[in-house]
């Protein structure tokens, strides 16, 4: 049971480029999320899905794209790059809404020049 | 909207000595409160959770009671060790996702 992956640990972007964060979890968890953690900021929520096929906004979602073809996956997609996404990128996943306790991944550290 | 505010950090403790990290929270409703701590390098873990008014939420030595009356869910422990060294974050539910505080780092001291 590995709970819930992110790849790659670490990456390096330049302004422009897109890319894919990888979320996976093995916890058959409908309810998957994706936060950013920014200095001084706490987390903040991008993206959640409660099942597959259905994906909202949360907080801070412009720039970012989402999509839930399976209940283990769901990868966060950066469209173009910018400074601004330089971040700590964490997936989640939980059981039922946000009562129930949230499992993280180890996250990914990002850095766009 | 929901909205957490913990006591800004870093603190700095001495190994044995007691811990309050204060937070208080702004919510419609009758929200989860969560306490989930960050070790080095790693994502967060839940260490407590209170799911209504009065109720205690302990874990691993620390403790923290959801009171209405005045908005708050503080964070207690009567002896820190070396280990418990990390951030910590007041979270609380709104909606499907969590709404965190800034996060307070502390540093215990041998």
């Amino acid at each position: 049971n590995a709970g819930v992956t992110q790849t790659p640990k670490f990456q390096v972007l330049k302004t422009g480029q897109s890319m894919t964060l990888q979320c996976a979890q093995d916890m058959n968890h409908e309810y998957m999320s994706w936060y950013r953690q920014d200095p001084g900021m706490g987390l903040r929520l991008i993206h959640y899905s409660v099942g597959a096929g259905i994906t909202d906004q949360g907080e801070v979602p412009n720039g970012y794209n989402v999509s839930r073809s399976t209940t283990e996956d769901f990868p966060l997609r950066l469209l173009s790059a910018a400074p601004s996404q330089t971040s700590v990128y964490f997936c989640a996943s939980s059981s039922g809404a946000a009562t129930y306790e949230q499992y993280f991944g180890p996250g990914t550290r990002l850095t766009v020049t | 909207g929901d909205s957490v505010t913990q006591m800004e950090g870093p603190v700095t403790l001495s190994e044995e000595a007691f811990l309050t990290i204060n937070c208080t929270y702004t919510a419609t409703g009758y929200p989860s409160l969560f306490w989930y701590v960050q070790y080095p390098g790693e994502g967060l873990q839940l260490l407590l959770k209170a799911t209504k008014a009065d109720d205690k939420g302990s874990n691993k030595g620390f403790e923290a009671t959801y009171r209405k009356e005045t908005t708050s869910f503080h964070l207690e422990k009567g002896s820190v060790q070396v280990s418990d060294s990390a951030v910590y974050f007041c979270a609380l539910s709104s909606g499907y996702a969590l709404n965190f505080g800034k996060g307070t780092s502390l540093l215990v001291t041998p």
